[in-house]
């Protein structure tokens, strides 16, 4: 079974420049999360999906971030502009859905991303 | 949200048992326990979870306190590949995580 998908893997800017990411999560999963792992730290919850829609994005920076699930499947998180502190691992993962007990989350690789 | 507490560290030797422990003393009633790691350079995996019983899987052991206020994750036997960053997360009806700082494993040989 194939794992959770992101690209690219490595990305550099320079500040004020717009980057973004691409996931795609293991099929079937109904429910994709996207998360900031800063250096040092847990990873944070940006945005959660069921299906296409925003369960949850109380944590996203609504003022340069955005992100889409247009068809329920893929999706893209976007920054625009960037800012220095958004150096970071963008962490994708998906699950099957808030209904099954154990609703596992299954990670991406990340993309590293370093602002200049 | 309710929140975890572990020790920044730990260290191990190859071959030994390694108990992780974690404090939830906030836990409410239907927040389950879910213990993740995370590899070097890897997003986190799953390892286990429980709710109120003790459970047992291929990787590890989760051991709950019957207040349920704490919890240890216990590895066996350790090896080289378990040393990693082990994640304890109350996992809320809303089904999110809410990840800490971790515990990161050192397992010398």
């Amino acid at each position: 079974e194939a794992g959770v998908a992101q690209s690219p893997r490595y990305k550099i800017i320079e500040k004020r420049q717009s980057v973004a990411f691409w996931c795609n999560p293991i099929s079937g999963h109904a429910t994709l999360y996207w998360y900031q792992q800063i250096l040092g730290q847990g990873p944070k919850l940006l945005i959660q999906f069921q299906n296409n829609g925003v369960v949850d994005d109380s944590q996203l920076p609504k003022d340069r971030f955005s992100a889409e699930r247009l068809k329920g499947v893929d999706s893209t998180l976007k920054i625009q502009p960037a800012k220095l502190e958004d150096s970071a691992v963008y962490l994708c993962a998906s699950s099957l859905g808030s209904n099954y007990p154990t609703n596992e989350q299954f990670f991406g690789p990340g993309t590293r991303l370093t602002v200049l | 949200d309710a929140k975890t507490t572990q020790p920044n560290s730990m260290e191990s030797n190859e071959e030994e048992p390694v108990h992780l422990p974690c404090n939830h003393s906030t836990i409410s009633g239907t927040d389950y326990i879910h213990w993740y790691r995370q590899l070097p350079s890897q997003g986190p995996e799953y390892v286990i979870h429980g709710l109120t019983s003790n459970v047992n899987n291929r990787m590890a052991s989760l051991a709950i306190a019957e207040d349920r206020k704490s919890s240890t994750l216990i590895l066996h036997r350790a090896t080289l590949r378990d040393a990693a960053v082990y994640y304890c997360i109350l996992r809320n009806a809303g089904n999110m995580l809410t990840f800490g700082g971790g515990t990161r494993l050192m397992v010398k040989p």
